[in-house]
């Protein structure tokens, strides 16, 4: 099964640019995930896909301030122009056939 | 629009049974599965499994197999969740959550909170 590394939290300026990473494992570095915030006390959101090619779709109504990039087995959710709506808890989400798994998560605040 | 409704808060005994019901509407319902997801206080997403309503397969995390159960009724575009011999530490939040076979999971429920407490 593959398994999915983020770090535990991470903290930027309002107005600046944060850049969460999701770590595939070797094994399975091509594997597409998804990203999902999570506001506390609120069920969690779908933001969008991204490729082991970099290509990302976003979910519906997503701002334009969030994108995903890839690089080798890591796969990228940046959030630019920070705001302090966006301090939430954020989880990539990957599958092998019909299982499905979810990194530890990644605690963002904003400055 | 989209919309994946679950059923109210539980407070259940340990060793009990809890059924957790996730209505979808929007979307035509047995062209997704639907998932469930679990989070534990403080803690991190936990899948546990998904049932595809076209066909009723259900597919299960080797932790809750044979001890939950998911059906689909297709009538009434409901999923349903139970998960038996409850402990403490199977209190958490509930989600039902959409997605295809090869795509992430794109729309989430509401979620329902399960408290075991004897």
């Amino acid at each position: 099964q593959p398994v999915l590394t983020q770090s535990s939290s991470a903290s930027a300026s309002l107005g600046s640019s944060v850049k969460l990473t999701c770590s595939l494992d070797s094994g399975h570095s091509s594997h597409i995930i998804g990203w999902h915030q999570q506001l506390a006390g609120k069920a969690p959101r779908y933001l969008m896909k991204v490729e082991s090619s970099g290509n990302y779709n976003k979910g519906s109504g997503i701002p334009d301030r969030f994108s995903g990039s890839s690089s080798g087995a890591d796969r990228y959710l940046t959030i630019s122009n920070l705001q302090s709506e966006d301090e939430a808890d954020y989880y990539c989400e990957t599958w092998d056939g019909n299982i499905r798994l979810f990194g530890g998560g990644t605690k963002v605040t904003v400055l | 629009q989209v919309q994946l409704v679950q059923s109210g808060a539980e407070v259940r005994k340990p060793g009990a049974s809890v059924n957790v019901s996730c209505k979808a509407s929007g979307y035509i319902f047995t062209s997704y599965s639907i998932h469930w997801v679990r989070q534990a206080p403080g803690q991190g997403l936990e899948w546990m499994g998904l049932m595809k309503p076209s066909g009723s397969r259900t597919s299960y995390s080797e932790k809750f197999k044979g001890r939950v159960t998911m059906t689909a009724d297709t009538s009434t575009s409901t999923v349903h969740m139970e998960l038996s011999g409850l402990r403490s530490d199977d209190t958490a939040v509930y989600f039902c959550a959409r997605g295809f076979v090869t795509t992430p999971i794109d729309f989430w429920g509401q979620g329902t909170l399960v408290s075991v407490s004897s």
